[in-house]
């Protein structure tokens, strides 16, 4: 069946930056894009951005464009969402989901919490 | 952007009653040209991903219960539990994604009255 797997928790000082992996399996990695999602504590559900496998054209939440950028490893069926310059209220859990419009099937999520 | 509006924000059900959540959209999902509405819905329990129930507004994911029913078109669109079980005890969010950017509603947390 899908699965995507994700990387696990991390805490980082403010003005660093993050690089959350969701590992894909049980479909053709190729066949579909990745989007991401994040989850600020006790809030509701925020797209960041969406990468095609296929050509790697990326799409990008016009509030993150600039520190976002989301890439894809086709060897081992894996996308990358890294963040930059991070501030406290980017701390949230960040989740990978598959699909560039309906998201059918969702990582783990990964927490990261951004603290000085 | 296309903004998504949820209500009510919270609702208590009994057990075996029907639970009714509305969401709305500042403008119409609905694509003329193949007369769909680009509107899912998600439910997510805690410590959980969300978990798709609903696509093309009324289209139920493979596995989810009957009891999960999506309506409505263009603006206005309703998720309805038509008997609530203690499992579904969650919060419930719509999502468009007929334009970029897509986005979510604020959520609807259901709980048993």
């Amino acid at each position: 069946q899908v699965q995507l797997v994700q990387s696990g928790a991390e805490v980082k000082k403010p003005g660093a930056s993050v690089k959350v992996s969701c590992k894909a399996s049980g479909y053709t990695f190729s066949s579909s894009g990745i989007s991401w999602v994040r989850q600020a504590p006790g809030q509701g559900l925020e797209w960041m951005g969406w990468i095609s496998i296929y050509n790697d054209n990326t799409n990008y939440a016009q509030n993150l464009q600039g520190r976002v950028t989301m890439t894809t490893d086709t060897s081992t069926s894996t996308a990358y969402m890294e963040l930059r310059s991070l501030r406290s209220d980017d701390t949230a859990v960040y989740y990978c989901a598959k699909g560039g419009d309906i998201y059918e099937a969702w990582g783990q999520g990964t927490l990261v919490t951004v603290s000085s | 952007d296309i903004v998504m509006t949820q209500s009510p924000d919270s609702l208590a059900v009994s057990l075996g009653e029907r639970a009714t959540i509305n969401c709305k959209s500042s403008q119409s999902v609905l694509y003329s040209s193949n007369n769909k509405n680009y509107l899912a819905w998600y439910q997510q329990k805690p410590g959980q991903p969300p978990k798709l129930l609903i696509y093309w507004a009324s289209t139920r994911e493979s596995g989810v219960p009957d009891r999960f029913s999506g309506s409505g078109s263009g603006t206005d669109f309703t998720l309805t539990i038509s008997s609530l079980q203690a499992e579904d005890v969650a919060v419930y969010y719509c999502h468009h994604y007929y334009i970029t950017p897509p986005a979510f509603g604020g959520g609807t947390k259901v709980e048993i009255k």
